[in-house]
């Protein structure tokens, strides 16, 4: 059980894209959805947690118009990096929380390059 | 502020035990959860800890004392496959999940 799905593995894109990575949660109801940003050696940075239903809460320093963020239903969320540039070059993961004594689990990541 | 340590890297050999500690500081306490992220890949889920003592799931192991903020993860039979980064996360009391930057276990054969 706890399975989350991550959609797209890998983006590589040009200066000036705006990429939309999905987050599903497949057998389970994720009332909390959490995006996280993680580059080379370092721990997770959590970018802002989301609630089905209301606009998601961002941490000091992310900017809500660059990483839009929609979850729309207890199953899915979407992070939409909106015109990337180089410096938005990460890996990406969206952790699932259904409940507040349960772990959060995590997709796959999606690694994304901006050149 | 809200802290976790834990040591930045680890060597162990395979067929042995290794125990990776974690010490936090945070605005009350809500449980504390140990990940296992291998290199490239998502965090996986290992063990959740609320009240104090052992929790053991086969060859892993944790172990708990909120008085002294203090956590442990313990690996038994280590296997190569074990190499990875370990992160300590602790919950607090508004259940915001305060993460550790990880302990990387490297296992020599």
């Amino acid at each position: 059980g706890a399975v989350v799905s991550q959609h797209p593995s890998r983006v590589i894109c040009k200066s000036g894209t705006s990429v939309k990575i999905e987050c599903r949660s497949l057998d389970f109801q994720a009332t909390t959805m959490f995006w996280y940003r993680q580059f080379p050696k370092q721990s997770l940075m959590l970018m802002a947690t989301s609630n089905e239903g209301s606009k998601a809460t961002y941490e000091q320093g992310v900017e809500k118009d660059k990483f839009l963020i929609n979850h729309a239903s207890l199953t899915l969320s979407t992070l939409t990096v909106t015109s990337a540039h180089p410096e938005d070059s990460s890996f990406y993961i969206c952790g699932c929380g259904s409940g507040e004594a349960q772990p959060q689990h995590f997709g796959d990541g999606t690694r994304l390059s901006i050149l | 502020g809200q802290n976790i340590d834990q040591p930045t890297e680890m060597t162990a050999t395979e067929g042995a035990i290794v125990q990776i500690n974690c010490t936090y500081q945070t605005s009350g306490f809500n449980g504390l959860f140990w990940y296992q992220q291998h290199a490239g890949e998502a965090p996986t889920f290992l063990s959740y800890n609320v009240l104090d003592g052992l929790e053991e799931k086969g060859r892993f192991s944790s172990f708990l004392s909120r008085s002294k903020g203090y956590s442990y993860l313990l690996l038994k039979e280590l296997q190569m496959k074990d190499s990875a980064s370990y992160l300590c996360a602790v919950r607090d009391s508004n259940y915001q999940l305060i993460w550790g930057a990880g302990t990387k276990l490297i296992i020599k054969p």
